[in-house]
């Protein structure tokens, strides 16, 4: 267990529709990454949060957004979603900004038809 | 230059038996290397990670490897058992760009 919370831990969506992702961090991590795993590969990074602010995003379109809170917990937002964006997504807390250990959370798996 | 190229893609071998997983990197910027293992319908758990400023690192049955010339490193599973069948993945991360680039995994499967 790292104390990393994600829900839902299941949703279908369909294409075009909006979904957003909720993450709780570990106990005194103030930085919260996103990643997108795809069936048989590694996880992709998102993007990252730190003081509620964006702070480096992978090769992923603008509609991929997200929020932290006060409580460092996080939000993934998705719009438009398209089939490929069939994934298991994985928020990951860590103390430093830098994130030299993250703690993965179980995910949650997100399937659009 | 960011990727991580990981490799068996498979991997089966018998309990006792020692499994060895490779990663490449080919950005010397990469200071941090850590491996997750993973079951399936859960999140990648931290196994072990390593610094480029030492050649081995143990902890418990896993051991990682790391040859800085070269620009790789390597898991092994000593006596590996059946509770240890999981997909593992390399990872690095370069400071300051505030993410890890993954390898593709490796599935590994150990024979009862």
């Amino acid at each position: 267990e790292t104390g990393v919370t994600q829900s839902p831990t299941h949703l279908i969506k369909t294409r075009g529709q909006q979904v957003t992702l909720r993450c709780s961090s570990q106990s005194g991590h103030n930085t919260v990454s996103w990643y997108q795993q795809a069936l048989g590969q590694g996880p992709q990074f998102i993007f990252q949060y730190y003081r509620e602010e964006e702070n480096g995003r992978g090769n992923f379109p603008p509609r991929f957004s997200g929020l932290q809170f006060p409580n460092y917990s996080s939000e993934l937002n998705v719009n438009a979603l398209e089939l490929d964006d069939s994934a298991l997504y994985l928020c990951a807390s860590s103390l430093a900004l830098r994130g030299d250990t993250i703690y993965f959370g179980e995910g949650s798996w997100l399937t659009v038809v | 230059q960011q990727q991580v190229k990981q490799s068996p893609q498979s991997l089966i071998v018998q309990k006792g038996g020692i499994p060895i997983i490779n990663c490449a990197y080919e950005n010397t910027a990469f200071d941090y290397f850590p491996w997750y293992q993973q079951f399936p319908g859960k999140g990648p758990a931290l196994l072990i990670a390593i610094r480029p400023d030492v050649s081995e690192k143990k902890e418990g049955r896993f051991t990682i490897s790391f040859n800085k010339s070269a620009k790789q490193f390597s898991l092994h599973i000593m006596d590996s058992q059946p509770g240890d069948s999981a997909t593992y993945f390399c990872a690095a991360s370069t400071p300051g760009t505030y993410k890890y680039i993954f390898g593709t995994g490796t599935r590994l499967k150990v024979l009862a």
